[in-house]
């Protein structure tokens, strides 16, 4: 079983539309949740940071996170074509980074 | 990307030649990561480490590849004998210290190796 599973995509949803992206994890050391966004052939891009578990938002994203059900979900409302990359989940106990193995979201104008 | 600096971008080598990547961290970052991604896939774990120490190596192969972070300049990835099967795209990462707070890893915009 792999440390972290991210929900298959590619995702293809229509502008304005509201997004759900989501991993679950399975090692309990994790404490601390990143997302990034990558565009093609560009570096991942830090998108949000939490460390609790509960909600965080920052302009039309929110990161949730559930510690208890080891579940962490991105959500984006009135999603743009500009949000069409591959959004991967991060996370970390003491050292190193696991990621996701990221999902391709594509928003259709 | 918070000034994570990766050269060169691309970079072609022959079969059974050697590679050399390079990454500068951000300023006052003393922790980098290596990842590999290949075509449609997720990053992969290489090697974590800090200044003049290799902390975790776990995800290298243990054969041909190495990584060094000296106390002094950048930190490289080595990449020996190179084989078609070594392209991909080489990202770097860096983050401030281990504790809590600062610890969200920055990273750089990558090194495409093509063997040919």
């Amino acid at each position: 079983q792999k440390e972290v599973e991210q929900d298959p995509g590619p995702l293809s949803v229509p502008e304005g539309a509201i997004v759900s992206l989501n991993c679950t994890y399975s090692n309990s050391a994790f404490q601390y949740f990143m997302w990034y966004r990558q565009y093609s052939r560009k570096g991942p891009e830090l998108l949000m940071y939490t460390y609790s578990s509960g909600n965080k938002e920052d302009g039309r994203f929110t990161a949730q996170v559930d510690k208890s059900s080891k579940y962490i979900s991105l959500f984006i409302r009135d999603s743009q074509p500009s949000d069409s990359a591959t959004y991967l989940c991060a996370m970390r106990g003491y050292q190193k980074v696991t990621f996701g193995t990221g999902t391709k979201l594509q928003v259709i104008p | 990307n918070a000034g994570v600096m990766q050269n060169p971008r691309h970079l072609v080598r022959r079969r059974g030649q050697e590679a050399r990547l390079r990454c500068s961290p951000v300023k006052g970052h003393s922790h980098v990561y290596w990842y590999r991604q290949l075509p449609e896939e997720g990053l992969k774990f290489m090697v974590y480490l800090q200044k003049e120490n290799i902390i975790d190596e776990s995800g290298m192969p243990k054969e041909r590849f190495s990584a060094e972070f000296p106390k002094e300049g950048p930190s490289i990835l080595r990449i020996q004998q190179v084989v078609r099967g070594d392209s991909a795209a080489y990202f770097c990462a860096s983050s401030h210290s281990q504790g809590a707070g600062n610890t969200e890893a920055f990273f750089g915009q990558g090194t495409r190796l093509t063997v040919v």
